[in-house]
């Protein structure tokens, strides 16, 4: 069945970066692009970017480029996301998702928390 | 501000039929597909529809999709408590070369 693993919660000071990742079993994971979307508290899901996992092609949101970094590791069926110059703004849960005719498999999601 | 826009709210007793709404504009909606989640307490969002009108595997088809211009629809009928969840709305914009997602509508089940 497939399964995105993502990696464990975070504590971060203001102006540090991190790094999740997201590993994928049960599919050939060449074959689906792999999206990011972060959710704050009580708000909406936001889209950060994706990355076509077959030629690490990437396109990252308007809204954090320059900031969001999004690579994988074909032979390790992982995607990574790493968000640099971390702010208070930026704690949230953060997932993977596999798109497939939508976003058809999510990570369990990886907690970020910015705080001094 | 959210791009798509859905009520805050939503709520019916079991067995009702309810619907949940989602306006956007000629750049997403007006030109894309929509897509529904349901994000149930401390849990991922989970794909509801897809393309249009399908459900993935595993859906109740107690649940279905529409859309008319620039506007879209979720309805759930034969509400049963465990549909008390958060429901978005997503789609493409072309405008913003990215995926937008509707405010949410928290679904009360009477």
């Amino acid at each position: 069945q497939v399964q995105l693993v993502q990696s464990g919660a975070e504590v971060k000071k203001p102006g540090a970066s991190v790094k999740v990742s997201c590993k994928a079993s049960g599919y050939i994971f060449t074959s689906y692009d792999m999206h990011w979307v972060r959710q704050a508290p009580g708000q909406r899901p936001e889209w950060m970017g994706w990355i076509n996992t077959a030629n690490g092609n990437t396109k990252s949101s308007q809204r954090f480029q320059g900031r969001v970094t999004i690579t994988r590791d074909k032979s390790a069926s992982t995607a990574y996301m790493e968000l640099s110059s971390l702010r208070s703004e930026d704690t949230a849960v953060y997932y993977c998702a596999r798109e497939g005719g939508g976003f058809d498999y999510w990570g369990q999601g990886t907690l970020v928390t910015v705080s001094s | 501000q959210s791009v798509l826009t859905q009520p805050p709210s939503a709520s019916g007793t079991p067995g009702q039929r309810v619907t949940i709404s989602c306006s956007g504009s000629s750049s997403n909606i007006g030109s894309n597909f929509v897509y529904w989640y349901q994000q149930l307490p401390g849990t991922a969002p989970k794909l509801l529809i897809n393309v249009i009108n399908q459900r993935p595997s595993g859906v109740p088809d107690r649940f279905s999709g529409s859309k008319s211009g620039t506007s879209a629809s979720l309805a759930i009928s034969g509400l049963r408590s465990e549909d008390e969840a958060d429901y978005y709305c997503a789609a493409w914009d072309d405008s913003l070369s990215g995926w937008v997602f509707g405010g949410g509508t928290k679904l009360t089940v009477l």
